[in-house]
């Protein structure tokens, strides 16, 4: 069955700290990915995507994401978080060709310490 | 600038009464995409609709659910006959063109069945 697992709901990090947050999906084709941000009281933001190509993937914000086929995993890092980055983080695939029948993960919230 | 339009923020209907979803896309962004996002899930996909079509509802529930987007106006997430498992945040988006063009999401509505 396809699914998108991220591990994590919770996540604490101290601002200045780096973050990396995991997502491990299981689909039967070439997955297409995506990482998505909701600040509190927000939409979701599209932070960066995956198609093809170089599978080190830069995003807004200072984000990037690393696709690893081996370990169906594509996780989401940022060498040093800011206050602003507390938010819930969303990881999702889908077929290509298509942006909107996407596989989603439950999500992770992001704490951010003083 | 608007972004994606959802109206209302919060909704509570008691069990039986009608529910009636707000989205307005943004500016020049004919396609509309409904999701639902239940505690601790991820999105999952109900509906999209192009100016007066249907083109995909493979994820509506058979019954009490309907959507439209008409030639004026917003679209409308319609739940007829609501039940507390209705109780969730309800998420629009939209896009310029379909296939691979990104989605941009609205707030969402929460809508609380008592």
């Amino acid at each position: 069955a396809q699914s998108v697992t991220q591990p994590d709901i919770h996540i604490t990090v101290s601002e200045g700290a780096s973050l990396e947050l995991r997502c491990n999906y299981s689909y039967g084709a070439t997955p297409y990915l995506f990482w998505y941000v909701q600040s509190p009281g927000q939409g979701l933001q599209l932070l960066l995507k995956y198609f093809s190509g170089d599978t080190l993937v830069q995003g807004i914000k200072g984000f990037e994401a690393e696709f690893k086929r081996s370990q169906s995993s594509f996780n989401l890092r940022k060498p040093s978080v800011h206050w602003s980055d507390a938010a819930e983080y969303f990881c999702a695939v889908g077929a290509s060709g298509s942006n909107y029948q996407l596989i989603w993960g439950a999500g992770t919230k992001l704490i951010i310490k003083p | 600038n608007a972004g994606v339009m959802q109206n209302p923020r919060h909704l509570v209907r008691r069990r039986g009464q009608e529910a009636r979803l707000r989205c307005s896309p943004m500016k020049g962004h004919s396609h509309v995409y409904w999701y639902r996002q239940l505690p601790e899930e991820g999105l999952k996909f109900m509906v999209y609709l192009q100016k007066e079509n249907i083109i995909d509802e493979s994820g509506m529930p058979k019954e009490r659910f309907s959507a439209e987007f008409p030639k004026e106006g917003p679209s409308i997430l319609r739940i007829q006959q609501v039940v507390r498992g209705d109780s969730a945040a309800y998420f629009c988006a939209s896009s310029p063109q379909g296939r691979n063009s990104p989605l941009h999401f609205g707030n969402g509505t929460r809508l609380t069945v008592t």
